[in-house]
């Protein structure tokens, strides 16, 4: 199957920096990306769908000034944490779509997650 | 759009068991079916399909039947191993059902025993 890799897979920072995570494509493109988030022992909140070439959509309740999404090719798409703090500590993980060939339906690739802790 | 109901856990069980996670659906016509796993500290990882009625999705022992009289989508494997021990997603191909965005529910954890 297709692969998606993130970059960092473990990152740590200071209250009040701003961390980038990197999600990409590696063997296909993806027009369509998505980002969540979970936390420990929950399921996975989605946060926002990044489009290639457009701003992305997010969900209510997520701060867009808070988490930037970018998705400048088809193959890269990243989130930017900005002034971090400690509730921003978290699992991040983005996913990829695909249409299978022959266009019978969409299948979702994720990338294996990052984790973020705030000090 | 869709939705999907969960067994929700947490299930243990020993070596050897018998396993069955319980998935029901409500949707728009006929969405392909999936089930996801989350290893400890990893992303998820498709697990199985099914892409239309009465198909029948298998890997790695596991197998789930899309029943659509009943709506159903029950993840079964007949002799679970402390491998297996994860957390598993049920989830309907949401662009079918006039949607794009792939959302969960609560998952169910599994832990197999030695």
């Amino acid at each position: 199957g297709a692969v998606v890799s993130q970059h960092p897979s473990r990152v740590i920072c200071k209250s009040g920096t701003s961390v980038k995570i990197e999600c990409r494509s590696l063997d296909f493109q993806a027009t369509t990306m998505f980002w969540y988030r979970q936390f420990p022992k929950q399921s996975l909140m989605l946060m926002a769908t990044s489009n290639e070439g457009s701003k992305a959509t997010y969900e209510q309740g997520v701060e867009k000034d808070k988490f930037l999404i970018n998705h400048a090719s088809l193959t890269l798409s990243t989130l930017t944490v900005t002034s971090a703090h400690p509730e921003d500590s978290s699992f991040y993980i983005c996913s990829a779509r695909v249409l299978v060939a022959g266009g019978s339906y969409n299948e979702q690739f994720f990338g294996p997650g990052t984790r973020l802790t705030v000090l | 759009g869709n939705s999907v109901t969960q067994m929700e856990g947490p299930v243990t069980l020993s070596e050897e068991a018998f396993l069955t996670i319980n998935c029901t659906y409500t949707a728009t016509g006929y969405p392909s079916l999936f089930w996801y796993v989350q290893y400890p500290g990893e992303g998820l990882q498709l697990l199985l399909k099914a892409t239309k009625a009465d198909d029948k999705g298998s890997n790695k022992g596991f197998e789930a039947t899309y029943r659509k009289e009943t709506t159903s989508f029950h993840l079964e494997k007949g002799s679970v191993q402390v491998s297996d021990s994860a957390v598993y997603f049920c989830a309907p191909d949401p662009t079918q059902g006039g949607s794009e965005k792939l959302v969960f529910g609560k998952g169910t954890k599994l832990t197999v025993n030695p």
